[in-house]
């Protein structure tokens, strides 16, 4: 299966954009490209998800590479209610398997 | 709205017990996804099931199976428990033409083995 990579953590300033990156190179044709983020002590939440083309919903963006390798959650003004640790994740096509990333730990500065 | 109930919240076992996890999905969804999420790990996906069938394995080990029943909810059973296998486990549901796109999480169970 392929896997993703995110940074450990990053920061950001309350209601600036916040941009989130992850590789995914080894990605298949089939593979969907999932965003969860988790709060503590909690289950994962849905963001987004997407195959080829970005992808806008009231909650972020996603940014889709030409070539799948790679892409780029978008929260377009950060919150201090974004704090959480968001998971690149990939759906393998055809699949109900979901193959998490080692996740980007987003702190929110006030 | 009703969400996702797992069952029990914690559970203490010792070594070589049994323990037996139990998911309520959300009413009308037809698939459920177990995950183990150790202290400071990623969620690890083990078992998922579709409409009372068993669809897609992960990481999950030899000794835990787990079977979704007639009402859809599902239970993850697990043997010979391990002191590798404390951790939080969750189970999500998703609907049919859901499955692409919005898992629904538990609050997860927290298993320690003592």
């Amino acid at each position: 299966d392929a896997k993703t990579t995110q940074p450990n953590s990053m920061e950001s300033n309350e209601e600036e954009p916040v941009h989130l990156p992850c590789n995914h190179s080894t990605i298949s044709g089939t593979d969907y490209i999932h965003w969860y983020r988790q709060l503590p002590s909690q289950g994962p939440e849905y963001v987004i998800h997407g195959l080829t083309s970005n992808v806008n919903n009231r909650m972020a963006s996603l940014a889709i590479a030409e070539d799948r390798k790679s892409s780029t959650l978008i929260l377009h003004r950060a919150t201090l209610r974004d704090a959480a640790v968001y998971y690149c994740i990939l759906r393998v096509g055809g699949t109900y398997k979901y193959i998490f990333g080692t996740g980007t730990r987003l702190k929110v500065l006030a | 709205a009703a969400g996702v109930i797992q069952s029990p919240r914690h559970l203490i076992k010792e070594k070589r017990e049994t323990a037996t996890l139990k998911c309520y999905p959300i009413p009308r969804h037809d698939t459920v996804y177990w995950y183990q999420q150790g202290p400071g790990q990623d969620p690890q996906f083990l078992i998922s099931f579709y409409e009372k069938m068993q669809s897609d394995k992960g990481s999950i080990p030899d000794r835990f199976s787990a079977q979704q029943f007639s009402d859809y909810h599902s239970e993850l059973n697990m043997s010979s428990l391990e002191l590798g296998d404390s951790a939080l486990y969750f189970c999500a549901s998703s609907a049919l033409g859901q499955a692409l796109n919005e898992q629904f999480f538990g609050p997860g169970t927290r298993l320690t083995v003592l």
